[in-house]
Order: structure tokens, then sequence, then C-alpha cells
């Protein structure tokens, strides 16, 4: 079992709805976690990154953590199709998972 | 500021050839961290340094290494060079090692092994 799991999609949403990316991790020691966003043959940027339990919103973007289920997820609001591209969530910094593409159509 | 700048972009090497790839940091960061990525693999961990010292290592063979000079720029050698060893290789910088540090990527070196 890899310690971050994520779907790897691709996950189709139209234009304008809402995105919905999961990542389970399974260190319960783990206390940082981190949204990337890689573009095909880019390399990864820093959406967000979330510590405590809970909601944390910025923009469109908002990241939520339930460690007592060890689970993370990141919601996109009205999603673009500039947003397009494959989501990675990643534990204590160096832990990522695969990867979930997401496809935002327009 | 500038970003993180890796050399080369693109690499082409035969099968037991060894290779060196560099990472210039943001400047003022002192953290460098490498990672492989694959299809099929996904990002992973090489290893990290801090001040010219390794921190963390990921678990990957001898056959990969690392080091860091004193003005925080970084270099990765892989020897006997195997086909699975295609992959990008990415390195990231950060202010410190910290758990919550951000880590910002470079564009990566592609490595072709033929």
């Amino acid at each position: 079992q890899k310690e971050v799991e994520q779907n790897s999609g691709p996950l189709s949403v139209p234009e304008g709805a809402i995105a919905s990316l999961n990542c389970t991790y399974s260190d319960r020691g783990s206390q940082s976690f981190f949204w990337y966003r890689q573009y095909s043959g880019k390399s990864p940027e820093l959406i967000m990154f979330i510590y405590s339990n809970g909601d944390k919103e910025d923009g469109r973007f908002t990241a939520q953590l339930n460690k007592a289920s060890q689970y993370v997820s990141l919601l996109i609001r009205d999603s673009q199709p500039s947003d397009s591209a494959t989501y990675l969530c990643a534990s204590r910094r160096y832990i990522f998972g695969t990867g979930t593409r997401l496809k935002v159509l327009a | 500021k500038a970003g993180v700048t890796q050399t080369p972009r693109y690499l082409i090497k035969t099968r037991g050839q060894q290779v060196t790839l560099s990472c210039s940091p943001i400047s003022g960061h002192r953290s460098v961290s490498w990672y492989q990525q694959t299809p099929g693999q996904g990002l992973q961990f090489l290893f990290e340094y801090f001040s010219e010292t390794q921190r963390n290592k990921g678990n990957f063979p001898g056959r990969f290494s690392g080091r860091q000079f004193s003005n925080s720029r970084s270099e990765m050698n892989v020897s006997t060079l195997e086909l699975g060893d295609s992959a990008l290789y990415l390195c990231a910088s950060s202010s410190t090692p910290g758990a919550q540090e951000t880590q910002y990527f470079g564009p990566g070196t592609r490595l072709l092994v033929l």
C-alpha cells in the first residue's frame, strides 16, 4: 500500500462546476499536507498547504483535512478549462501520491 | 527573484554510463530536494540536502547520490545507468527543510537511457 493514495482519474467536470479531488494517507503521524498542480510537460506548482483539521480556503480552492479519517481533499469551485491538469497530494513534503488528472470540459 | 534552475534540461545516455545533474536553488534557499518522476511510480523522493549535509534519503539504490555546495547549489549523480532510470528528475528548493516549508520546483531534467 502506498503511503499516499489518489485516484488517477481522469476526473471530468463541466466548466463552472465544483471539482472534488481526494487523497488518503496511511501514516497517522503525518502533520502537513500539500496540494500541487502539474500541467502536462511542466513541473509541479504549489496550490495550497494544510496542517490543521478542517477547511482552509484560498480563492476558488478549498483544502479539507480530516486526521481521524486520514483524508485530505481539494475542492475547486467554478472550475475552468485552465484548471485541467494533474493534481498531486503530498504528505510531509516528500511523500507524493501519483496524482489525479482533472479535465474541465468547456 | 529567479526561480529554481536545472541543467541540462534534456539528456540522452546509454546503459552503463553515469550522469550528473545540476540544480541551483532560489536565492536565499538553503534546502534542496531531488525527486524522480515516472508515469508509473509518480513523484518519488530521492534525497534532501541542507547546509551541505544530506538530511533525508528516499528508497533508492546507492547508484543515486548527491551533494550540495557551500553556495547551496546541488548536484545528483546516477552511476551505471539502467533503462529504468529514464525519468524526469526534479529538484525543489525551500528556505529550510522544515516540514511545513513550501518547496518550489525547477523545470526538471528529462533523462532518457537507451
